[in-house]
């Protein structure tokens, strides 16, 4: 079975400073995984995806990923946070049945304090 | 463009009513997909449709939950004799392929309140 964990509940960073959000996934085959974000309100919004190539991904907002396949992870990264990126955080992989379904994590609140 | 539109955006019902969502599709979008959001949990997959078909409906429960994606008009998803447990965030997602490389475009979400 496929599955994704985010071990943490919330990350709390400093303006300014480098965030990381933590991803560690459970496939069969090739991975294909995703990182969406969701303001308070809203729907969850596309950040970046990685399905073959370099390991790190760049994606909107100035957020990037790496993929590790030894360590079967996929964090998320910005070199400075800004307050404005405070917000929930969820990794996902593709279900391998083709179908565009995605499986997500729990979720990683972000709050950067100014 | 209009992205995806789901109304409406809160609903309130109260035990044994029926709660309809709806969710229209962004411009081009043939493949629609419901999740559902508890409070403190990640997004869980319930169904997945094209026009007419529903393609996979693992994660829908096996009684009083229904979807449709009709030729025409939005698709619905049918909750029927609601209880307290139905409530949570009712999210949509389109796209216009299917495939594991696609990205799925989420609309704001339903958030059912069962009395």
């Amino acid at each position: 079975a496929q599955s994704v964990a985010q071990p943490e509940d919330q990350v709390n960073v400093a303006e300014g400073n480098p965030l990381t959000v933590k991803c560690t996934y459970s496939v069969s085959g090739n991975p294909y995984l995703f990182w969406y974000v969701q303001y308070p309100n809203r729907g969850l919004q596309f950040l970046l995806k990685y399905i073959t190539g370099d390991n790190l991904v760049k994606g909107s907002y100035g957020f990037e990923a790496e993929f590790n396949k030894s360590q079967t992870s996929f964090h998320l990264k910005k070199p400075s946070a800004l307050v404005s990126d405070s917000a929930l955080y969820f990794c996902a992989v593709m279900s391998s049945s083709n179908t565009g379904k995605l499986i997500f994590g729990q979720g990683t609140t972000l709050q950067v304090k100014p | 463009n209009a992205g995806v539109m789901q109304n409406p955006r809160h609903l309130v019902r109260r035990r044994g009513q029926e709660a309809r969502l709806r969710c229209s599709p962004m411009k081009g979008h043939s493949h629609v997909y419901w999740y559902r959001q508890l409070p403190e949990e990640g997004l869980k997959f319930m169904v997945y449709l094209q026009k007419e078909n529903i393609i996979d409906e693992s994660g829908m429960p096996k009684e009083r939950f229904s979807a449709e994606f009709p030729k025409e008009g939005p698709s619905i998803l049918r909750i029927q004799q609601v209880v307290r447990g139905d409530s949570a965030a009712y999210f949509c997602a389109s796209s216009p392929t299917t495939g594991r490389n696609e990205k799925l475009f989420f609309g704001s979400g339903t958030q059912l309140s069962v009395l």
